[in-house]
Parts: C-alpha cells; structure tokens; sequence
C-alpha cells in the first residue's frame, strides 16, 4: 500500500552527537513536512518542501538541517542534539499545498520518529 | 494566545457519547480538520468539514461547526475502547494547518 515510512522509529542519541531521521513516500506527493511533537503540544512545523524548494519556519532552530534528495526521500539532520529536542519527530506529505479547498490535498502522516537525547 | 486550543482531557464510559471542542481565531479558515493519533503512530485525518457547513456527519461521528463563535467540535457516537486517543483539531487558513494541542480521549468500561 501507499504510505509514508518513518526510519528508525526510535532513535537514541547522545547530546551533542548528530542524527539523521529518515522519511520516505510512495504517494508520489509534491509536499514533503517535518513536524516536531512533544507530549502533550501541537505539532510544530519544522519546515516543508515543494518538491526541491525548500520552506523553513522562522523559529526553527539552525540546528535543524532538512534534504529532499528526490521526490520521495526527505531527512531530518540535527547537528546538535541537546535535551530540549528530545521528542517525536512527525513527517508528513500531501499531493499540493491546501490551497485550492480540495479536501484531497490531505496531508497523510507517517509513524513518526521518537527520539532520546542522553 | 493559542491559535488553536482544546482541552487536554475527555474521560468517558463505554458506550456514551464523546465530545470533543476546539476553539480557533483564524475567521479566514476554509477547511477545519479532525485528526487521531493513536499511541506510537502517526496523526490520520479522521474527518473535515469546510467552513460554509454548519454539520457534517459520517457514520459515528458528527462535525458541528460555529462560524460565528469559531468553535469546532467532533461528537462520537457509542463510543468503544478502541475510540481511545488523542484527537487534532486543525484549522487551515493559509496554505498548511494549524494544530492544537490535543484532547486524549479516555473510554473506559
């Protein structure tokens, strides 16, 4: 079936060591997003692309790196990992931006990641 | 303010009825969503409805839309243990979502 694949799904790191969170799509979808969880909050966008442009929220943290290789990969780099990035990593796709109203434009979400950060 | 709140917390007994209300500010919102997460797994687009609908229903669950008061809620009908999660409210008024918080749904015998 179609979905959206998380890889790992439970990370666990160091402070201070780098990890990269995979995300892959078979929907063939043009959005690619990257969310950040944490227990108890809304899910806070990170950044998104359409197709190769990149779109990065002005309160995302330099420590934040994302690729989109191709049309279904996306990764999610920390270069830095501290304590406070301890949390479940969400990525999500959808075929267009919901733009237009059509409900179809959906995003469709994966697993997610969880990460540790000891 | 949030632009997007719940509450945290809904406790209900097998077989009743669930609701869950959000509140939003963005009167510009065309489309306002329901999502579950359930535990370990990703946020799945329960339903929607779009903003020039008051109601929306779907087998168990019924969508209630106050444009005026920009208050959502999502009613579950009978609702089983296996209805326990944590359910989305998002608002979208520009071009991606806007989520809340929350609400973990407890169901219990």
């Amino acid at each position: 079936d179609a979905m959206v694949i998380q890889n790992p799904r439970y990370q666990v790191t160091q402070f201070g060591k780098p990890v990269t969170l995979s995300c892959s799509q078979t929907l063939n979808h043009n959005v690619m997003y990257w969310y950040q969880q944490k227990s108890s909050q809304a899910p806070k966008l990170l950044f998104h692309y359409y197709d190769k442009d990149f779109n990065n929220e002005a309160d995302t943290p330099d420590n934040f790196q994302s690729r989109r290789p191709n049309t279904s990969f996306c990764f999610l780099d920390i270069r830095s990992p501290g304590l406070g990035d301890a949390a479940m990593y969400l990525c999500a796709t959808s075929r267009d931006y919901l733009t237009s109203g059509r409900a179809g434009n959906e995003q469709f979400f994966g697993p997610g990641t969880r990460l540790t950060v000891l | 303010g949030e632009d997007v709140e719940q509450s945290l917390f809904l406790s209900v007994r097998e077989g009743d009825s669930s609701v869950i209300n959000c509140t939003y500010t963005d009167s510009s919102s065309t489309y306002l969503y329901w999502y579950k997460q359930e535990p370990g797994a990703g946020l799945q687009l329960l339903t929607y409805i779009f903003s020039n609908m008051d109601m929306k229903q779907d087998q168990r669950l019924t969508v209630l839309l106050n444009k005026k008061d920009k208050h959502l809620s999502l009613r579950i009908a009978d609702t089983q243990t296996g209805d326990s999660a944590i359910y989305f409210c998002a608002e979208k008024g520009s071009y991606i979502p806007t989520f809340g918080r929350g609400t973990s749904l407890i169901v219990h015998p």
